[in-house]
């Protein structure tokens, strides 16, 4: 079953506007990822940050992790319309295992 | 450069029948494989993975196995489908290194049992 949480679980935005989804873990982790998946297709990863980071960028994309708060964000900032897709954070735990969360999906309006 | 495949993309099967879903894995040795299944508008559930020919781990019990016949070869399988076995397969791969590194997701199977 799924351990990770994400929410909202889906959001509205107009495109130049940022795009923020929140994933909150209950267990310790080795890392967190972010993986996006266009409907109907398989999932492709993002971004990776590591227990002991805090923030890390590419491109557009910004992810925090609060190892305190088993929390993290992904931020995309002048989201565009080709950005709408589902957005889900993975937690890969001691036993190098990935566990998803169920998701955020983003509709980016032109 | 690696690539996965995974076919066939997509699957109508009657109640009944059997299942089998073939993922291979191209420019890695060793990987790790693993099936996942994802319901609809949900996330995904894992359901077996494998560090190494003939190594299976399942993580929920159901109505499917699995099978890693060669290293780069990873096959889904079921004797007889239920209609609760509908859903989106997803096959992918990851190496176990440091850096440590995201997985990489075939394209997916969406199976319909009718």
């Amino acid at each position: 079953s799924q351990q990770g949480e994400e929410d909202p679980q889906a959001l509205s935005i107009q495109e130049g506007e940022n795009a923020t989804m929140n994933c909150s873990y209950k267990t310790s982790i080795n890392n967190l990822q972010w993986y996006r998946q266009n409907s109907g297709r398989g999932l492709v990863h993002l971004i990776l940050i590591r227990s002991n980071e805090r923030e890390k960028h590419s491109g557009r994309l910004r992810v925090t992790l609060d190892t305190s708060k088993k929390s993290s964000s992904l931020l995309i900032t002048a989201s565009r319309a080709a950005d709408t897709a589902s957005y889900f954070c993975a937690y890969e735990n001691a036993g190098n295992m990935l566990t998803f969360g169920g998701g955020t999906r983003l509709m980016v309006k032109p | 450069s690696q690539t996965i495949h995974q076919w066939p993309a997509t699957l109508v099967q009657p109640v009944g029948s059997p299942l089998s879903l073939e993922c291979t894995v191209e420019g890695t040795s060793n990987p790790n494989l693993y099936w996942y299944r994802q319901a609809a508008g949900r996330g995904l559930q894992l359901l077996f993975y494998s560090v190494g020919i003939g190594q299976i781990s399942s993580e929920v019990p159901q109505n499917l196995s699995a099978s890693r016949p060669q290293d780069r070869q990873f096959i889904l399988s079921s004797k007889k489908l239920l209609l609760s076995d509908s859903g989106f397969y997803l096959c992918a791969w990851s190496f176990l290194g440091r850096p440590p590194g995201g997985y990489t997701f075939g394209s997916g199977t969406r199976l319909t049992v009718v």
